[in-house]
């Protein structure tokens, strides 16, 4: 099937940087997405990868090696707010249908 | 504000109710899509929309039934709904060729009672 893997929780502290794995199926993989939601909110898009290498977006980057079926989301220089879940999502075949791992919830302490 | 707007953000009904979730959005997105959102669980892809077509149907039960009436607005019409149907219900737009850069509602929470 589709499906993606990640850590349900992580913990780091201010001002530290943090990496969020995500592995997922290989067959008909198109490209990663991550998404942060904050408690009540809507998750929000931060950056997608189509092809192998990082992407960097300010203090956050994400990576994917497709080779190894695997991608990373790396937050930097942490702040009190980046407290929330990030999810991982594929899409397979170029197709519509954008499937979430289970959320990771980064807790950041002082 | 996303740009996607979903109404009530509240809703508990009855197992022998009717009710309609909407959504509407203002970025021009030609793809729609509903979510389920679960405690515990991953975000669960429902229906997808493409162009006011339904392209998606992911296994959904029939009390859930989707409308797209043109490009801008998704509706899901619930009916005889289930206590395990209560969940955090989200609307999403994309453009047609990035369903992975999509843009969430703030979301409904249903409670069926």
């Amino acid at each position: 099937g589709q499906s993606l893997e990640q850590p349900s929780e992580v913990t780091a502290v201010e001002g530290a940087i943090v990496q969020i794995n995500c592995t997922y199926q290989t067959s008909g993989f198109y490209g990663l997405s991550w998404y942060q939601q904050h408690d009540g909110g809507a998750p929000t898009f931060l950056s997608y990868n189509a092809l192998d290498g990082l992407e960097e977006t300010g203090r956050f980057s994400s990576f994917l090696s497709r080779s190894d079926s695997y991608g990373y989301l790396l937050l930097q220089e942490l702040q009190m707010k980046d407290s929330a879940s990030y999810f991982c999502a594929a899409s397979w075949n170029a197709g519509n249908m954008l499937t979430f791992g289970g959320g990771t919830r980064l807790m950041v302490k002082p | 504000e996303t740009g996607v707007t979903q109404t009530p953000r509240h809703l508990v009904m009855g197992m022998t109710n009717k009710k309609s979730l909407k959504c509407e959005q203002h970025l021009g997105h030609n793809a729609m899509y509903w979510y389920k959102q679960s405690a515990k669980k991953p975000l669960e892809l429902m229906f997808v929309y493409n162009f006011k077509e339904q392209t998606e149907n992911n296994s959904v039960p029939s009390r859930f039934s989707p409308e797209c009436p043109n490009s801008s607005h998704l509706f899901l019409h619930l009916h005889t709904l289930q206590p395990e149907d209560s969940a955090l219900y989200l609307c999403a737009s994309s453009q047609d060729r990035r369903p992975t850069e999509a843009f969430f509602g703030q979301g409904t929470r249903l409670t069926v009672v």
